[in-house]
């Protein structure tokens, strides 16, 4: 079993509906991120936590929202969504309670079109 | 801005030979720097990093070269292997942030048997 799980893996949904994406991982790591990539942009952050009760804005949070709902789950959310999040997305954990090497561990990656 | 740059989307190398990566970044305050690999249906994984209190690190046929003035990183594989076909990210950090990662385009790497 994968150690950090993303569902669904692929999601077709109409512009202006609410789509979660959801991601729950095991490594028992403090630190979980989502990212969305795109061609010729690569991986860009939308939201970080770095524990249940720290939760910050990457470079490209409009448009979304997350919940931390435990150590192990890190949901991302479009409230209504457009056409342009249309893209991958990656759930990933991280550990850095001492001195960490930044390697994070992705997800399989949770496909996203929006018509 | 773009603070991480791969300046080349493609890469075709023949089986046995090396194969250059290159990656650029604007921020000087960037001190740890990664290489992840991806292949199709498949998340990123790790694959070497460096500090910038070196200017080499090896692992095996992996080889992450940095040049601290220049603000260039580049991952050498040799020789290549056709499983090494994939698309390659660059990523810094300052390490005092944590796990804040910014990651470059990607290069897509094809390794011709």
């Amino acid at each position: 079993d994968a150690d950090v799980t993303q569902t669904p893996r692929n999601r077709i949904t109409k512009t202006g509906k609410r789509i979660m994406l959801e991601c729950s991982q095991t490594k028992g790591h403090d630190r979980m991120y989502w990212y969305r990539q795109d061609p010729g942009l690569g991986l860009q952050l939308i939201y970080y936590s770095f524990d249940v009760k720290d939760i910050n804005k990457g470079e490209i949070s409009d448009g979304y929202s997350v919940s931390r709902q435990a150590q192990a789950k890190f949901s991302l959310s479009l409230e209504s969504a457009i056409p342009n999040q249309t893209a991958l997305y990656f759930c990933a954990t991280s550990d850095q309670r001492g001195p960490g090497t930044g390697e994070l561990f992705f997800g399989e990656g949770s496909r996203l079109t929006v018509l | 801005d773009q603070q991480v740059k791969q300046n080349s989307p493609s890469l075709s190398v023949q089986e046995g030979r090396i194969s250059i990566l290159n990656c650029d970044y604007t921020n000087s305050m960037f001190d740890y720097f990664l290489w992840y690999k991806k292949y199709p249906a498949e998340g990123p994984t790790f694959l070497i990093s460096i500090s910038s209190i070196k200017d080499k690190n090896e692992d095996g046929r992996f080889t992450v070269f940095l040049n601290k003035s220049a603000k260039h990183l580049s991952l050498h594989i040799v020789p290549s292997q056709p499983g090494d076909s994939a698309v390659y990210f660059c990523a810094v950090m300052i390490y005092n942030q944590g796990g804040k990662l910014i990651f470059g385009q990607g290069t897509e790497l094809s390794v011709k048997p």
